[in-house]
């Protein structure tokens, strides 16, 4: 019931196309959404975050997409470029007191922009 | 503020051995987190720490493992008596009370041989 379970493990797009990378959860205590960018030999660093009151939200080029009923989220970047070519991590946990860093990861997905 | 520091960047050694590392969070925040990453993996939450005191240990960390955080500033993370599957990236974070982001140090990688 932890887990946070992301797809595609891999994707490859054109430069200015849409990047899609979707997670899915089980656990209804979790309550705050982020999503991490990781380049090699670098640690993670938060990109975006939701909670589930809202429905989307947008930042720059990246747009997170929640559906609280169907327990999953999808980050999406639009105008792809070569410099987001990173591995993205969805993650989820319960918000609030003890448990707000205690994150649970998805698996990643390497992102691959083509120039 | 130079962000979450983290010491050494890589470490070898051989099965059975002890390792330590160390972490040095950003000055202000109180809250300090270790978690785990294997080659492909996400991060997994190890322990973490508000102020001095160890508030929650994952299953994962063994009795082999042990983190102090003495004076609510630095933290280490030793590993005793090294196993090969003990091989990873082992993260520190660090985050201000009641704040949702993470921020991440480099990571200290340790190969067991």
């Amino acid at each position: 019931q932890q887990q946070v379970k992301q797809s595609p493990q891999s994707l490859i797009v054109q430069k200015g196309g849409i990047s899609i990378i979707n997670c899915a959860y089980e656990n209804t205590a979790f309550d705050y959404f982020p999503w991490y960018q990781q380049f090699p030999g670098k640690g993670p660093a938060l990109l975006i975050a939701i909670r589930p009151d809202v429905s989307e939200k947008k930042e720059g080029r990246f747009t997170i997409s929640f559906n609280k009923s169907a327990k999953q989220f999808s980050l999406h970047i639009m105008d792809s470029q070569p410099g987001d070519s990173a591995t993205y991590f969805c993650a989820a946990t319960g918000a609030g007191g003890t448990s707000y860093g205690k994150l649970t990861f998805g698996q990643g997905t390497i992102l691959t922009v083509h120039p | 503020d130079t962000g979450v520091s983290q010491d050494p960047r890589h470490k070898i050694t051989k099965r059975g051995q002890n390792v330590t590392f160390r972490c040095d969070p950003i000055s202000e925040h109180n809250r300090l987190y270790w978690y785990r990453q294997t080659l492909g993996q996400g991060p997994e939450f190890l322990t973490y720490f508000q102020n001095e005191a160890q508030l929650e240990k994952s299953r994962l960390l063994s009795d082999r493992f042990s983190a102090e955080r003495p004076k609510g500033s630095f933290s280490t993370l030793e590993i005793q008596r090294t196993e090969q599957g003990d091989s990873a990236m082992y993260l520190c974070a660090s985050s201000p009370v009641g704040a949702g982001e993470l921020f991440f140090g480099e990571g200290s990688r340790l190969t067991v041989l």
